[in-house]
């Protein structure tokens, strides 16, 4: 496998369902990030992890919780989700910008979550 | 706070045709980077381009050509005689030098028919 992969590709769930997306890079790099894409918003970023610390969490609702467990893979794990967190979910990787000015982040290509 | 606009929702244009892409930025910092992604159809983002805030040297890769405009805020970017694979959606992003997040355009999409 190279670049970032993610699974499922697609998947559907009920509100009352837990599941976890799961993303894994194999560029080497040291940060990642979880970014959701709606049909009526731009590209919001949802968590970083900087060497596997959470360096960022931009008002994301609980019902939303990422793991990093190691620099090379990702989690988000979803409980008691809303119909209005339907969308595509992507994971990205770079280096972080301490280490690389420019930190062009690389993305898998999303898992299509439906709440039902 | 950092901003991304990309004015144009969609563009459609015929096979062969030139098509250029608006991006005007909003940011406070002095150093800063841009970024230009591709999103066909199967959903991945795929990286095209990097500019750093200090380089405004014009830049060419293929059919692809990039304008940068400190003076303006803005990164255009240009698809020369284009193809039906450059059928996609289009996402400017900005980042500021210190941090990790990413600011995105809401993204042009390009519809290219035969």
């Amino acid at each position: 496998e190279t670049g970032v992969t993610q699974t499922p590709r697609h998947l559907v769930m009920g509100m009352t369902n837990k599941k976890s997306l799961k993303c894994e890079q194999h560029l080497g790099h040291n940060a990642m990030y979880w970014y959701k894409q709606s049909a009526k918003k731009p590209l919001e970023l949802m968590f970083v992890y900087s060497l596997e610390e959470r360096v960022e969490n931009n008002s994301v609702p609980s019902r939303f919780s990422p793991e990093c467990p190691n620099s090379s893979h990702l989690f988000l794990h979803l409980h008691t989700l809303q119909p209005e967190d339907s969308a595509l979910y992507l994971c990205a990787s770079s280096q972080r910008p301490a280490d690389s000015g420019y930190n062009e982040q690389f993305f898998g290509p999303g898992t299509r979550l439906t709440v039902l | 706070a950092q901003k991304v606009t990309q004015a144009q929702t969609e563009i459609s244009v015929v096979e062969k045709e030139d098509v250029t892409l608006d991006c005007v930025y909003e940011t406070r910092d002095t150093t800063y980077y841009l970024f230009w992604y591709k999103q066909p159809p199967s959903g991945e983002l795929v990286f095209l381009i990097r500019r750093n805030s200090f380089d405004e040297q014009n830049e060419i890769s293929g059919r692809y050509s990039w304008n940068f405009q400190k003076s303006t805020s803005s990164f255009n970017f240009t698809i020369t005689a284009s193809q039906v694979v450059d059928s996609a959606v289009y996402f400017c992003a900005l980042r500021e030098a210190a941090g990790n997040k990413l600011t995105f355009g809401g993204g042009t999409r390009v519809l290219v028919k035969p």
